[in-house]
C-alpha cells in the first residue's frame, strides 16, 4: 500500500519561500510522476506542478516563475519550493501520485490515486 | 488552457435519491484524461473515476461516469449518507502538460 507523508513549515511571512517535502513509502517511485496541488481556504483545487524520478518537471504556467519541484531518488522524496509568497498563497498543499510509466515507455494518466495528508500553509505578516 | 465548469454549484438531495453532476469543458477533452474526485471536509480528495468512466480501486458501483468531448457526467445511482461531499472533475492535457480542475459541486443533504 503506497503512502505519501508530507511535511514543511506552516507559517510564513510575505516574500519568504515556501518549502514542503513529500516522502513515498511502499510501491514504485520511479514508475510515476508526482504532483503538488493546493487548495485555498474554502476554495477549489489548483495543480502546481509535477516531477518524475529523472527530474523531468511540468509546471502550472500561472505559478511557473516562482515554483521549483525537485526529487531525491535516494530517499524516494520530492519537494516543492514556492518563492516570494503572499497571502494569496495561503492554502492546504497536497502531494499526490499521478501519471504512470507504461510498459512501452509512454506515460498513462489514470487519475491522482494516492494523496498525502495535506499541509496547511499560512502566509501572514 | 482548458476551463472546466461544473454544475450545479450545490445539489440538495436526500439519501436514496439519484445524483447527476455535470462537468463541461471549454474545448474538447480526451475521454482518457477526465477524472472525478470526492472530497470531504478536512480530508484529501479521493479518486473516484478515471478515463471518464472507469471506477478507481475500491469505489462502489453506485458511482459511474460518462461523457465525451466537452460534456461529462458523474452519476451516483442511490445516495448513501457518506456520499454527501464536494465533487471535482479534472482533466489532463499534454500540450503543454497541465492538469485543471473544475470549481466543484457541493452535494448536500436535503
Amino acid at each position: 500500500q503506497v503512502q505519501l507523508q508530507q511535511w514543511g513549515a506552516g507559517l510564513l511571512k510575505p516574500s519568504e519561500t515556501l518549502s514542503l517535502t513529500c516522502a513515498v513509502y511502499g510501491g514504485s517511485f520511479s514508475g510515476y510522476y508526482w504532483s503538488w496541488i493546493r487548495q485555498p481556504p474554502g476554495k477549489g483545487l489548483e495543480w502546481i506542478g509535477e516531477i518524475n524520478h529523472s527530474g523531468s518537471t511540468n509546471y502550472n504556467p500561472s505559478l511557473k516563475s516562482r515554483v521549483t519541484i525537485s526529487v531525491d531518488t535516494s530517499k524516494n522524496q520530492f519537494s516543492l519550493k514556492l518563492s516570494s509568497v503572499t497571502a494569496a498563497d495561503t492554502a492546504v498543499y497536497y502531494c499526490a501520485r499521478d501519471r504512470v510509466l507504461l510498459w512501452f515507455g509512454d506515460w498513462g494518466d489514470y487519475g491522482m490515486d494516492v494523496w498525502g495528508q495535506g499541509t496547511t500553509v499560512t502566509v501572514s505578516s | 488552457e482548458i476551463v472546466l465548469t461544473q454544475s450545479p454549484g450545490t445539489l440538495s438531495l436526500s439519501p436514496g435519491e439519484r445524483a447527476t453532476l455535470s462537468c463541461r469543458a471549454s474545448q474538447s477533452v480526451s475521454s482518457s484524461y477526465l477524472a472525478w474526485y470526492q472530497q470531504k471536509p478536512g480530508q484529501a480528495p479521493r479518486l473516484l473515476i478515471y478515463g471518464a468512466s472507469s471506477r478507481a480501486t475500491g469505489i462502489p458501483d453506485r458511482f459511474s461516469g460518462s461523457g465525451s468531448g466537452t460534456d461529462f457526467t458523474l452519476t451516483i445511482s442511490r445516495l448513501e449518507p457518506e456520499d454527501f461531499a464536494v465533487y471535482y472533475c479534472q482533466q489532463y492535457g499534454s500540450s503543454p502538460t497541465q492538469y485543471t480542475f473544475g470549481q466543484g459541486t457541493k452535494l448536500e443533504i436535503k
